[in-house]
């Protein structure tokens, strides 16, 4: 079936550091790609998507490129803030009418000062 | 703010009891989706609305049930509670023509004692 897999946590960087959260997904046909991030004690924000190979989705200084050929989604920032510090959940939607999101386990990611 | 409400923020209950938890779409959405997030489950689609009538049905147990009101609001309603329940469920909702990008309220955190 489809589904998608992350990295384990947790991820410990510095502030100012180079960030990848790698995901990977199984689907049949071309899903939509998402991550979600959730700050401690608060629900899941969209932080940016891709609907089609080789789109790449952005915000905040996040990015991410849809790579059908390795069917990734990895998630990449420059620069990490301590505020970065969040678990990062990558999703998939799309893959019938009901367009129900199918979730990676989430990676936590602490940004040390 | 995404724009997605949902009451009460924390709910404390016994086992055997009912609970219903309840949510408001963002302004426009015509759908909405209730996920649950546990720590040996991850996040779990359960169910899915679409201007009243039920859409896709996921790993929703049989004591669980929802139903979406004519003003769009949706209740998640959990009967004869278990230990076992005790998870962070999440109320989304997307617009029409768009349904695969999805807004997450702040969450309902139900313990069952």
């Amino acid at each position: 079936g489809n589904s998608v897999t992350q990295m384990e946590g947790p991820v410990t960087l510095s502030e100012e550091a180079f960030l990848t959260i790698n995901c990977t997904y199984t689907a049949t046909g071309y899903p939509s790609l998402f991550w979600y991030v959730q700050y401690p004690g608060e629900g899941l924000q969209l932080l940016l998507k891709a609907t089609k190979a080789d789109d790449k989705g952005s915000n905040k200084g996040f990015e991410a490129t849809y790579r059908k050929e390795t069917t990734s989604f990895h998630l990449e920032k420059g620069s990490v803030q301590v505020s970065d510090s969040a678990v990062y959940f990558c999703a998939l939607s799309g893959m019938d009418s009901s367009y129900k999101l199918i979730f990676g386990s989430g990676t936590r990611l602490l940004v040390r000062p | 703010d995404s724009g997605v409400t949902q009451t009460p923020k924390h709910l404390i209950t016994a086992t055997g009891q009912r609970v219903t938890l309840r949510c408001s779409p963002r302004s426009g959405d015509l759908s909405v989706y209730w996920y649950q997030q546990s720590l040996d489950q991850g996040l779990q689609f359960l169910i899915q609305y679409y201007n009243g009538e039920e859409r896709a049905k996921g790993n929703i147990l049989e004591r669980f049930s929802a139903q979406q009101f004519p003003d769009l609001h949706s209740e998640l309603n959990l009967s004869s509670l278990e230990l076992g329940d005790s998870a962070l469920y999440f109320c989304a909702s997307s617009k029409a023509g768009e349904q695969e990008t999805q807004y997450f309220g702040p969450g309902t955190r139900l313990l069952v004692l």
